[in-house]
């Protein structure tokens, strides 16, 4: 069955630099996008970025340009997201998922998610 | 960015009640939509995408509809599991923007 299986809780200082692991299984990592999806405490999704793991091209919310990067391991089947600068409003829990355009819809969505990672900024 | 505006932002509901969210795009995205389901604690559930097909293993239940602008996600005979919250996404260009989200409580 697919799964998506995320690196675990991290607390970061203001500042620093986190990296999450989204290791993939259950179909074959290189044909569907990885999205990247937060989640501040309370609040709402925002959607990140996407990431095609063939390739390693990526498309991304402007907000996030110049302090995000996405990279992957295409042997072990794993995505990873980096995000720099860190600052408390960055202080949420950070999903992958599994992206793809509907078949004969055109649609772009995501069907399967990881347990979610959370990352705590915090002096 | 394309913004996506939902309502209600939170509903009290019965179990066996018929009840529907809105979702509202700033542009025409065709039936590019997405409905998720989120339950305290959990990662987001795929429900329908296309505007209105259901997603493999999700109770027919649920229902989707729209195009262009304006999307309705009905749920015929609410059950106790479908207390949640539910987003829609648009899929139609990046940055994919999710709406704020429904709160569906029970009443």
């Amino acid at each position: 069955q697919v799964q998506l299986v995320q690196s675990g809780a991290e607390v970061k200082k203001p500042g620093a630099s986190v990296k999450v692991s989204c290791k993939a299984s259950g179909y074959t990592f290189t044909i569907y996008d990885i999205n990247w999806v937060r989640q501040a405490t309370g609040q709402g999704l925002e959607w990140m970025a996407w990431m095609n793991p063939n390739r390693g091209n990526t498309g991304f919310a402007q907000k996030f340009q110049g302090r995000v990067t996405f990279t992957r391991n295409t042997s072990i089947s794993t995505a990873y997201m980096e995000l720099t600068s860190l600052r408390s409003e960055d202080t949420a829990v950070y999903y992958c998922a599994r992206g793809l355009v509907g078949r004969g819809s055109g649609t772009y969505f995501a069907d399967y998610w990881g347990q979610g990672t959370l990352v705590t900024v915090s002096s | 960015d394309i913004q996506m505006t939902q309502s209600p932002p939170s509903l009290s509901a019965s179990v066996g009640d018929r009840v529907t969210i809105t979702c509202r795009a700033s542009q025409r995205i065709r039936s590019y939509l997405n409905w998720y389901q989120q339950k305290p604690g959990k990662a987001p559930n795929l429900l329908i995408y296309s505007a209105s097909t259901l997603q493999s293993g999700v109770p027919s239940r649920f229902s989707g509809s729209g195009s262009g602008t304006d999307f309705t996600l009905t749920i015929s005979s609410l059950q106790p599991e479908d207390f949640a919250t539910y987003y829609c996404q648009q899929g139609y260009n990046t940055p994919y923007t999710f709406g704020q989200g429904t709160k569906l409580e029970i009443k």
